[in-house]
């Protein structure tokens, strides 16, 4: 199993430029989250995905967009990237419901930087 | 809403113990988390207690939960060069509530030899 995979590990864009940072977990998780981590703040949600079809919004969620592309993959795009969207940016994933395993499991992270 | 404070460094001698404490607001958390990050790495689940426990072992880790003051703390003994990292304190409200994390700021755990 590879766990949580993310695409690209680093990234650097202007400001206005827009990309599609990739999610996917092969442990059969229903639920996927999106969270930003800035030094001396922790990590932030962005948005999650309880299952297949349905997001909702997290703690900060202004200036991106989110996909559930199917029950193994959840898309972050930024349209309009901005300085202050600079960050590393964390997908997990579990299991909620029926068999929640009250863990999140974590991807390696994608390091971005908008000049 | 909620919110989770841990302080921001912690610097110990190797052999020493540990404590990181972390402070909570949302006394409805049932489940509370420790993670660990090494550097340029993903996050690592280290333990986990719930809410209607006071304590937790589990070989070098020791979790305390104080829920009356909502305080939550991880002690690892005889600490080890290894184990710098930065920890962060979690709380969730459950499957129920989507399973979201709230995180604290983390503390960076500096082991001098």
């Amino acid at each position: 199993n590879a766990g949580v995979t993310q695409t690209p590990k680093f990234q650097v864009l202007k400001t206005g430029q827009s990309m599609t940072l990739q999610c996917a977990q092969d442990m059969n998780h229903n639920s996927m989250y999106w969270y930003r981590q800035d030094p001396g703040m922790g990590l932030r949600l962005i948005y999650y995905s309880a299952s297949e079809g349905t997001t909702d919004k997290g703690e900060v969620p202004n200036g991106y967009n989110v996909s559930r592309l199917n029950k193994r993959e959840f898309s972050l795009r930024l349209e309009s990237a901005a300085p202050s969207q600079t960050s590393v940016y964390f997908c997990a994933s579990t299991t909620t419901g029926t068999g929640w395993s009250y863990e999140q499991y974590f991807g390696p992270g994608t390091r971005l930087t908008v000049t | 809403g909620e919110d989770v404070e841990q302080s921001l460094f912690l610097s110990v001698r190797e052999g020493d113990s540990s404590v990181i404490n972390c402070t909570y607001t949302d006394s409805s958390s049932t489940y509370l988390y420790w993670y660990k990050q090494e550097p340029g790495a993903g996050l690592q689940l280290l333990t986990y207690i719930f809410s209607n426990m006071d304590m937790k072992q589990d070989q070098r880790l020791t979790v305390l939960l104080n829920k009356k003051d909502k305080h939550l703390s991880l002690r690892i003994a005889d600490t080890q060069t290894g184990d710098s990292a930065i920890y962060f304190c979690a709380i969730s409200g459950g499957s129920n509530q989507g399973g979201k994390l709230i995180f604290g700021q983390g503390t960076e755990l500096s082991v001098k030899p």
